[in-house]
């Protein structure tokens, strides 16, 4: 099956720790995205890659961070900071020009 | 730059019913046009999208056409289910934010029996 997977679907953080969100991708995308989903909100964008090797800053990158060393994966590190990080994580990846398929998201608690 | 207004909701409807739900966009040039849904706890699922003036995008019995002359891209529904109960986000795509989506903040649709 092609898709997107994300892991762990549940998360749970202590203050002050890092933690890291997988997202792999089997469709053979160059780019990746991810997101942050407040509730009630709309999606903001936290970093993409539009090749391996090379990512850059979305809107909200202040205490994340990733890396893009395989085209099939991009970890997202949320860490101690950023001073709100509970929300629900969504990974991406685009076919074509403009078309993005996402995972199943990662819902973060923070303790 | 790019930004994407909705209603606000929740909508809430009866089985069978006519659903619409608006969404605006200001962009410059000439944006892709989607909308997504999601279901609880679920991420994102593409419903449909037009990429010119005049498109149709249709799927599932949702259709919305790409008006540039009022800048919409109402979504619409002729009998909705119980099972359509979601959210949904309208979206674009294009200059001058090049291959990244700008969301409008989702409307929640709730389908009574």
């Amino acid at each position: 099956d092609g898709g997107i997977t994300q892991s762990p679907k549940y998360l749970f953080r202590k203050e002050g720790q890092n933690v890291t969100l997988s997202c792999e991708q089997n469709l053979n995308h160059d780019a990746m995205y991810w997101y942050r989903q407040d509730p009630g909100q709309g999606l903001r964008l936290i970093y993409y890659s539009q090749i391996v090797n090379d990512f850059q800053k979305g809107d909200i990158a202040e205490g994340y961070s990733v890396s893009r060393e395989k085209k099939e994966s991009f970890p997202l590190t949320v860490t101690s900071a950023q001073k709100n990080p509970t929300a629900f994580y969504l990974c991406a990846s685009r076919t074509g020009p403009d078309t993005q398929y996402f995972g199943p998201g990662t819902r973060l608690t923070v303790l | 730059g790019n930004s994407v207004t909705q209603m606000e909701g929740p909508v809430t409807l009866s089985e069978e019913a006519f659903l619409t739900i608006n969404c605006t966009y200001t962009a410059t040039g000439y944006p892709s046009l989607f909308w997504y849904v999601q279901y609880p706890g679920e991420g994102l699922q593409l419903l449909l999208k037009a990429t010119k003036a005049d498109d149709k995008g249709s799927n599932k019995g949702f259709e919305a056409t790409y008006r540039k002359e009022t800048t919409s891209f109402h979504l619409e529904k002729g009998s909705v289910q119980v099972s359509d109960s979601a959210v949904y986000f309208c979206a674009l795509s294009g200059s001058p934010s090049g291959n990244m989506l700008t969301f409008g903040g989702g409307t929640r649709l709730m389908v009574k029996p």
